[in-house]
C-alpha cells in the first residue's frame, strides 16, 4: 500500500527567511498531492495541491514541486511570517482509486521572531 | 471557519461510559469523513460515508461505531473504550468520494477525548 514519509518533524526558521518540508511517497501511480495547514485548536486545512502532470505550482508565497521520478515532492514557504507557524501535512493520492488519502505524520513549523 | 462544526470540543469520558461525537456541515457535501489525530503520526482514516452509504471502515474496533442519519449530520458513538483511544478525533467532508475536480476536503476543529 501507500506510504508516505515526511520531512523535518519540526522546523525552525527566522522570520523572513524561507521553509522548506519534504514528502517521498511509494506508490508511483499516485496522482495528487494536497498539503495541508493545521493551526493550533483547528483542523487541517488545504493550502496547496498539485497533480501528477505538473511540476510545480505557486500561490503568492507558497509553491509544491513534485519530482515523480524520484517519488517526492516539497512544500516551500518564502518570506515567512508569524502566521506561517502551524503544523504541515503532505498526503498522497491514487484519484483513479478510491480517493484516499494517504498522510505524512506532519512538520512543526516555528517562525522565530 | 470551515463550514464543519463539531461538538463537543473538549470530552474525558471513563472507559465504561457511553458518550457520542457529533459532526455537522451545511457546505452540500456528499462525502463524509472520521479521521484519528494522535501526537506525531500521520492522520488515521476511520469511516468514509458517501451519500449517506458507509463505504469504507479501516479496521476500525467494534467500539466505535459511526452513524450518519442525512447528508449533513454524522456521529461517531463510543462505547467502552481505552486510554490509548484518547486523541483528537476529526470530522471532514468534501463534495463527492470520487470527484476528481472537488477535492478539497474541509476539516471540522475536532473533539480532543479523554478516556480515563
Amino acid at each position: 500500500g501507500e506510504n508516505v514519509e515526511q520531512h523535518p518533524s519540526t522546523l525552525s526558521v527566522q522570520e523572513g527567511d524561507s521553509a522548506v518540508i519534504k514528502c517521498t511517497y511509494s506508490d508511483s501511480a499516485s496522482n495528487y498531492f494536497p498539503w495541508y495547514k493545521q493551526e493550533l485548536g483547528k483542523g487541517p486545512q488545504l493550502i496547496i495541491d498539485i497533480r501528477s502532470n505538473v511540476g510545480e505550482k505557486k500561490d503568492q508565497r507558497i509553491a509544491v514541486t513534485l519530482n515523480k521520478t524520484a517519488k517526492h515532492f516539497s512544500l516551500h514557504i518564502t518570506e515567512t511570517q508569524p502566521e506561517d507557524s502551524a503544523v504541515y501535512f503532505c498526503a498522497a493520492s491514487l484519484m483513479d482509486s478510491n480517493y484516499q488519502l494517504i498522510w505524512g505524520a506532519g512538520t512543526k513549523l516555528i517562525i522565530k521572531p | 471557519e470551515t463550514g464543519v462544526t463539531q461538538t463537543p470540543r473538549h470530552l474525558v469520558m471513563g472507559m465504561t461510559n457511553k458518550k457520542s461525537l457529533k459532526c455537522e456541515q451545511h457546505l452540500g457535501h456528499n462525502a463524509m469523513y472520521w479521521y484519528k489525530q494522535s501526537a506525531k503520526k500521520p492522520l488515521e482514516l476511520m469511516f468514509v460515508y458517501s451519500l449517506e452509504e458507509r463505504v469504507e471502515n479501516n479496521s476500525v474496533p467494534s467500539r466505535f461505531s459511526p452513524e450518519c442519519p442525512n447528508s449533513s449530520h454524522l456521529f461517531l458513538h463510543l462505547h467502552t473504550l481505552q486510554p490509548e483511544d484518547s486523541a483528537l478525533y476529526l470530522c471532514a467532508s468534501s463534495q463527492d468520494r470520487f470527484d476528481r475536480l472537488n477535492t478539497e476536503a474541509f476539516f471540522g476543529q475536532g473533539t480532543r477525548l479523554t478516556v480515563v
